[in-house]
């Protein structure tokens, strides 16, 4: 089945130290993007890619950065998580901008120690 | 802006108690409005689009409804494996395709 998985499923890191997360499709959508979710909150935008075309929500830190190096693959980076990042971290795709829902990935829990 | 607001919160139903959730929505043009399911620790799973006031669109015991500023999910003889998180997203027109999600309610179906 087509679908869009990440890995890995749980992250502990410490304070500092750099983390990755990693999302795949094989649902060959042009739309790609990161969420970040904490309890009872709204999943928050972090990023999105419309094909290569990068696009960062202004409320971003700079903390965070994405690569998104061919379709089916894209990667958020963490430089210097804080205790403030630990979350749950969606990745979503979709087949083009206009009126299409998303399809979302099970989701990176990150804890921070 | 965009404001999507959600409500209730939180809601517990016993098994078999009907209810609606609703999903009051500003936008300067509505593209979509999507509704998703979501499990606690999991990716929200898609629902429902819906596109302009008077649609509907029904899934086994949920119905999605929308009016010009409000959509509603009822819930029809809810069972214990309806428990989860319904999230509400909307698309403006003529803007960004980007969704605001609301905060979603959580319901609880009691055995």
């Amino acid at each position: 089945d087509a679908m869009v998985i990440q890995n890995p499923r749980y992250q502990v890191t410490q304070f500092g130290k750099p983390v990755t997360l990693s999302c795949s499709q094989t649902l060959n959508h042009n739309v790609m993007y990161w969420y970040q979710q904490k309890s009872s909150q709204a999943p928050k935008l972090l990023f999105h890619y419309y094909d290569k075309d990068f696009n960062n929500e202004a409320d971003t830190p700079d903390n965070f950065q994405s690569r998104r190096p061919n379709t089916s693959f894209c990667f958020l980076d963490i430089r210097s998580p804080g205790l403030g990042d630990a979350a749950m971290y969606l990745c979503a795709t979709s087949p083009a901008g206009s009126s299409y829902e998303q399809y979302f990935g099970p989701g990176t829990r990150l804890t921070v120690t | 802006e965009d404001q999507v607001t959600q409500s209730p919160e939180a809601l517990r139903l016993q098994e078999g108690e009907s209810s609606s959730l609703n999903c009051s929505y500003t936008v300067s043009g509505l593209r979509g409005l999507f509704w998703y399911r979501q499990d606690p620790g999991k990716g929200p799973e898609f629902l429902f689009t819906l596109y302009s006031a008077g649609e509907e669109k029904e899934k086994e015991r949920l119905k999605a409804t929308l009016t010009k500023k409000e959509s509603f999910l009822h819930i029809t003889a809810p069972k214990p494996e309806d428990s989860a998180t319904y999230l509400c997203a909307v698309q403006a027109a003529g803007g960004s395709y980007i969704p605001t999600f609301g905060r979603g309610t959580s319901l609880i179906v009691h055995p």
